[in-house]
């Protein structure tokens, strides 16, 4: 099954509220990537983390990657109707499938106007 | 976007029926991989290759099955053994497979059983 989590599955924000969601797994982490797709759409990458404690921005995105490397979190401040869609964080884990990507749960943002 | 397309955008599968998903990509990428997603969880490994000839079993491979003649393409097989296809199925591809390397998905194909 999966082995990495994110929370929350779903949360909903009004237009310019921040919204964070945070990404777990049960191994240490080589890097960790995340990920968008707009509802319908399919995912498009958004950023690599490498880094024990890295931290990086984009715009009103900021990722952070922890000290253990063991999870990662995504926070959007001000939030705009075009950040609507699901994000999913990946890393590189062994499973029975072999060591390929493994993509998390992935966290559902809708805003309101 | 660009480079990976798959075909068709919409499917319809009988009862015991065969489908093959089509995936093409223009990036040169070595591997490919097939992915499936079902509302409210996240993508599921069906297959990948990381080389012409070659390929591998992710974690849901039962009930499906793929080729890789060409490194252009890996069309994917939904097989009657497939007792609940109804999803979105993704391609995705990367420049050699490596296991940290960015993926590049396609637009999807949408599968629905009739």
């Amino acid at each position: 099954g999966q082995q990495v989590m994110q929370i929350p599955q779903y949360q909903h924000v009004q237009e310019g509220e921040d919204f964070t969601t945070y990404c777990n797994s049960s191994t240490t982490l080589s890097n960790i990537q995340w990920y968008k797709q707009r509802p319908g759409g399919h995912p498009v990458f958004l950023i690599q983390l490498v880094k024990s404690g890295e931290v990086k921005k984009q715009k009103r995105l900021t990722f952070q990657f922890g000290e253990a490397k063991k999870n990662s979190s995504l926070h959007i401040t001000a939030t705009q109707t075009t950040d609507v869609g699901t994000y999913f964080c990946a890393g590189p884990i062994l499973t029975g499938g072999g060591n390929k990507l493994t993509f998390g749960t992935g966290t559902q943002l809708k805003v309101e106007l | 976007d660009g480079g990976i397309t798959q075909s068709p955008k919409y499917l319809f599968r009988k009862e015991g029926q065969n489908v093959t998903l089509s995936c093409e990509q223009n990036l040169n990428h070595d591997a490919m991989y097939w992915y499936r997603q079902d509302p409210g969880q996240g993508l599921r490994l069906i297959y990948y290759s990381q080389i012409v000839n070659d390929f591998q079993k992710g974690d849901i491979a039962e009930g499906y099955s793929v080729s890789r003649e060409k490194k252009e393409s890996f069309p994917l097989t939904v097989t009657s053994a497939q007792k609940n296809p109804t999803a979105f199925y993704l391609c995705a591809s990367s420049r050699t497979g490596h296991r940290e390397e960015t993926q590049y998905f396609g637009p999807g194909t949408r599968l629905l059983v009739l």
